[in-house]
């Protein structure tokens, strides 16, 4: 049961350039969604999260847009940067389930100079 | 550095024994959360501890089990194992239980087990 699904396993994108991270979830019963970062050989870093009574919320050069009529998200980076090139991962969460984040499979961001 | 440790960062071991993982969460944070990453699925939640004690359950296989002691580390312990276990496996902290909260995580770097 693929609650969190990110369709794309990769992206490449041209320095400077937006680049958009899709994310579609099924459980409506969602209340926070996650972006996280990942380098290869190190743990997922925090990016930015949303509220689901929230439909945007932006940190700098990341935004995440929330459709939730549409069960969709998405995180738009501009501009792209080198540094960016990693796997994102969006992931849902449930306060009264404890807090444990439901992952989708990851995106591969590749941003060439 | 997220203030999250885990050791080993490697452990390769045959099919059948048993492993510990550990983890130490950042100062401060109560709750302790176990993810698996095999190579064929994303990061899948195990099981959450919070100040000792068990607050959610995912998917974990009986075969595995895991604690939190009063210093607030935490063990994950795999049994009897598969070649089919072999991932990496992260260990996250948050302040809250999550329960009614938002709950950011800070994970681990990752315990890769190989097993062979």
């Amino acid at each position: 049961d693929q609650q969190v699904k990110q369709n794309s396993p990769s992206l490449s994108v041209q320095e400077g350039r937006i680049s958009i991270l899709n994310c579609d979830y099924t459980n409506s019963m969602f209340d926070y969604f996650l972006w996280y970062k990942k380098y290869p050989a190190e743990g997922p870093t925090f990016l930015i999260s949303i509220s689901s009574i929230k439909d945007k919320n932006e940190d700098g050069r990341f935004t995440v847009f929330l459709n939730k009529s549409a069960k969709h998200l998405s995180l738009h980076i501009v501009p792209s940067q080198p540094g960016d090139s990693a796997v994102y991962f969006c992931a849902g969460q449930i306060y009264n389930q404890g807090g444990k984040l439901i992952f989708g499979q990851g995106t591969e961001l590749s941003v060439k100079p | 550095d997220s203030g999250v440790t885990q050791t080993p960062k490697h452990l390769i071991t045959a099919t059948g024994q048993r492993v510990t993982l550990r983890c130490s969460p950042r100062s401060g944070d109560l709750s302790v959360y176990w993810y698996q990453q095999s190579l064929d699925q994303g990061l899948q939640f195990l099981i959450q501890y919070y100040n000792g004690e068990e607050r959610a359950k995912g998917n974990i296989l009986e075969r595995f089990s895991a604690q939190q002691f009063p210093d607030l580390h935490s063990e994950l312990n795999l049994s009897s194992l598969e070649l089919g276990d072999s991932a990496l496996y992260f260990c996250a902290s948050s302040v809250a239980t999550g329960t009614g909260v938002y709950n950011e995580q800070f994970f681990g770097p990752g315990t890769r087990l190989t097993v062979l």
